[in-house]
């Protein structure tokens, strides 16, 4: 089945406290992408990658790094979370060149205390 | 700066009504326009993809509609069951491509809709 995992799905954690979540797509698309959803604002963009090694920010990167080893995989790291920083988050992948949509993973629903 | 604007934020409507939530753009120049739908906790799920030829496009008891001059496009739901409960969001591209080929999106910040028995 084509799909986008994250894992884990829920997460509490503390203050500055390093955390990586993970992603990865089967479908071997070239773009993926993160996304945080807080209540009002909608989907923001939080980093991108096109390829391998390619990668770029959206409109809301500080305070989160991600890599691009493999193409299938796209973690996305916060080195030191902050209570700001909790929201649910969704890694996304498409191919590039057309119309084609987002696949969406379920979601990271994130809690820093 | 593109901007993708929803109305109404939130909507209840009795189970088996039909209901319209709309979309208005200003993404320039425009490619193509999609409707998600979102479950509670869920990934957003695509529903329709409009590109600017296109007026009218169903997907079942979806029918999306598309007016590329006044840029705006509508979601019909009839006959809405308990399990439309989701939100709806609204996803319009540039038709600018970057280097790669990656398109800029617009995310609208959804319409939350609510059925009830």
């Amino acid at each position: 089945e084509a799909q986008v995992t994250q894992n884990p799905r829920y997460l509490i954690t503390v203050t500055g406290k390093k955390l990586t979540v993970t992603c990865s797509q089967n479908m071997n698309h070239e773009y993926m992408s993160w996304y945080r959803q807080d209540p009002g604002l909608g989907l923001r963009q939080i980093y991108y990658s096109m390829n391998v090694e390619v990668t770029d920010k959206g409109d809301v990167p500080e305070g989160y790094k991600v890599s691009r080893k493999e193409k299938r995989n796209f973690p996305l790291i916060l080195e030191s979370p902050s209570p700001n920083q909790t929201s649910l988050y969704f890694c996304a992948s498409s191919t590039l060149g057309g119309p084609y949509g987002y696949t969406f993973g379920s979601g990271t629903r994130l809690t820093v205390v | 700066k593109n901007q993708v604007e929803q109305s109404p934020q939130s909507l209840i409507i009795l189970e088996g009504k039909n209901c319209t939530l709309q979309c208005n753009y200003t993404v320039s120049p425009f490619s193509n326009l999609r409707w998600y739908k979102q479950d509670t906790g869920r990934g957003p799920v695509s529903l329709t993809i409009m590109t600017f030829s296109e007026n009218t496009k169903s997907n079942g008891r979806y029918t999306a509609t598309l007016d590329a001059d006044t840029k705006q496009s509508s979601l019909h739901i009839t006959a809405s069951q308990l399990s439309d409960s989701a939100s709806y969001i609204c996803v319009v591209s540039d038709l600018r491509r970057y280097s790669g080929g990656y398109q800029k999106v617009t995310f609208g910040t959804g319409t939350k809709l609510q059925v009830i028995p």
